[in-house]
This record gives C-alpha cells, sequence and structure tokens, in this order.
C-alpha cells in the first residue's frame, strides 16, 4: 500500500466538524483512497473512498486535493459516539489492508 | 450495505483447546477474505489471505499448522486456532470483499481469551 501519515490524535467539539489530513504523496493515478474508522473493541467499520473528486456520503465527506497528494476526512456534526481511530488507507490493487497508527480522535461533549 | 458477519464474538477457553472461528459474508459472494489479529493498544496486523477453493496464503511469521484456515465456499471462510496457548489471546478479525472497487468490510471480531 502507498505510505500515508496522519496526526496521531485530535480533539473535537461536540456538535462541530471535524477535519481529518492524510498525506499520500506516494500515490499512483489509479490507486484510491479509503477511510475506516476503528471504535474500541470493534471491527474497523468503512466511512468512504475517492479516486480524485470529491466524495459525500451518509457519514463523511472526502476532499482531495487537486495533485491528490492529500485529504480531509470531514465529519461535518461529530457526536460522542464519533470517538474513534481513524485511518486512511491506499492500498495496492485487490490485496488486504495495511493499517498504520491511524488518529485518535476525541469528541468532547 | 454489505455486511461480514463473525462467530463468535468472544470466546474463553482453557490453554490446549482447539478454537473455530467463522467469517460470512452475508449479502455478496468473496472469493477472498483477509484474517488480522490485534493486540492491545496496537494496529492490525494482516494473518493470512484465504482463498476460496484453494490454499491460504500466510504472512511471515504466522504458523500454517498453528491457524488454519478453511475458505469452502464464496461466503464462509474459518478460521481454527489450534492448540491454543495464552500468548494466542487477542483480537482476531476478518474481512471481505465483493468485486471491483467495492471496498472491504469487516467483521465485528473475536475476541479470545486462553486461560
Amino acid at each position: 500500500d502507498a505510505k500515508t501519515t496522519q496526526p496521531p490524535s485530535m480533539d473535537c467539539a461536540e456538535g462541530r466538524a471535524a477535519n481529518l489530513p492524510c498525506n499520500h504523496s506516494t500515490i499512483s493515478g489509479n490507486e484510491y483512497v479509503y477511510w475506516y474508522r476503528q471504535i474500541h473493541s470493534q471491527g474497523p467499520q468503512y466511512i468512504i473512498h475517492g479516486l480524485k473528486n470529491n466524495e459525500t456520503n451518509e457519514m463523511a465527506s472526502l476532499i482531495i486535493t487537486e495533485d491528490r497528494k492529500s485529504s480531509t476526512l470531514i465529519l461535518p456534526h461529530a457526536t460522542l459516539r464519533d470517538t474513534a481511530v481513524y485511518y486512511c488507507i491506499v492500498p495496492r490493487g485487490r490485496r488486504a489492508l495495511t493499517f498504520g497508527s491511524g488518529t485518535r480522535l476525541q469528541v468532547q461533549p | 450495505g454489505a455486511v461480514v458477519s463473525q462467530h463468535p464474538s468472544w470466546v474463553i477457553c482453557k490453554s490446549g483447546t482447539s478454537v473455530k472461528i467463522e467469517c460470512r459474508s452475508l449479502d455478496f459472494q468473496a472469493t477472498t477474505m483477509f484474517w488480522y489479529r490485534q493486540f492491545p493498544k496496537q494496529s492490525l496486523m494482516l494473518m493470512a489471505t484465504s482463498n476460496e477453493g484453494s490454499k491460504a496464503t500466510y504472512e511471515q511469521g504466522v504458523e500454517k499448522d498453528k491457524f488454519l484456515i478453511n475458505h469452502a465456499s464464496l461466503t464462509l471462510s474459518t478460521l481454527t486456532v489450534t492448540s491454543a496457548h495464552p500468548e494466542d489471546s487477542s483480537f482476531y478479525i476478518c474481512s471481505a470483499s465483493g468485486t471491483g472497487d467495492q471496498p472491504q468490510h469487516f467483521g465485528d471480531g473475536t475476541r479470545l481469551s486462553i486461560l
């Protein structure tokens, strides 16, 4: 998988937008960016993925820079249940995913 | 959406026991499933790739005779931890994906505790 870099931790106030950055400067032209999160003691949960255009679903928005070397996951109105470790992953092909350390997001009441 | 079911969610057993964990894709066919292991305060580590109808591919350092994988159908893979010991206690997680660029989906994990 292409290497990704994320801040180790972030805090966000409940109800505010949480913006989680990810650098993936070695990404190739046909590789997607995937975001997952892992809430304590559960399996990872798929959030969103994208290639070059910005994407939005019921959970989040994904903003990918024009050069595709970085992206930002946006949770528009964070709740306490969004407290989790968030992983940005750029897999090569259809192989297993490589999980780094991710960003530990703590949503504060 | 796609769902992966994993069973059991937790198991406690005595040292020397063999434990089987099931991973099912509920609404799609998965020719490939993956098994991960996660120790406390660490990230997920891939153990093996399970291929339907053929032998699994194990990561370096994972004993294939200890962690038996069977992928007999397009919706079911099983991981058997044979003669489990306390050091095998961990959180075991499976994943599967459908076709094309569909994302991988994960089971809820199995917490294994060996006494």
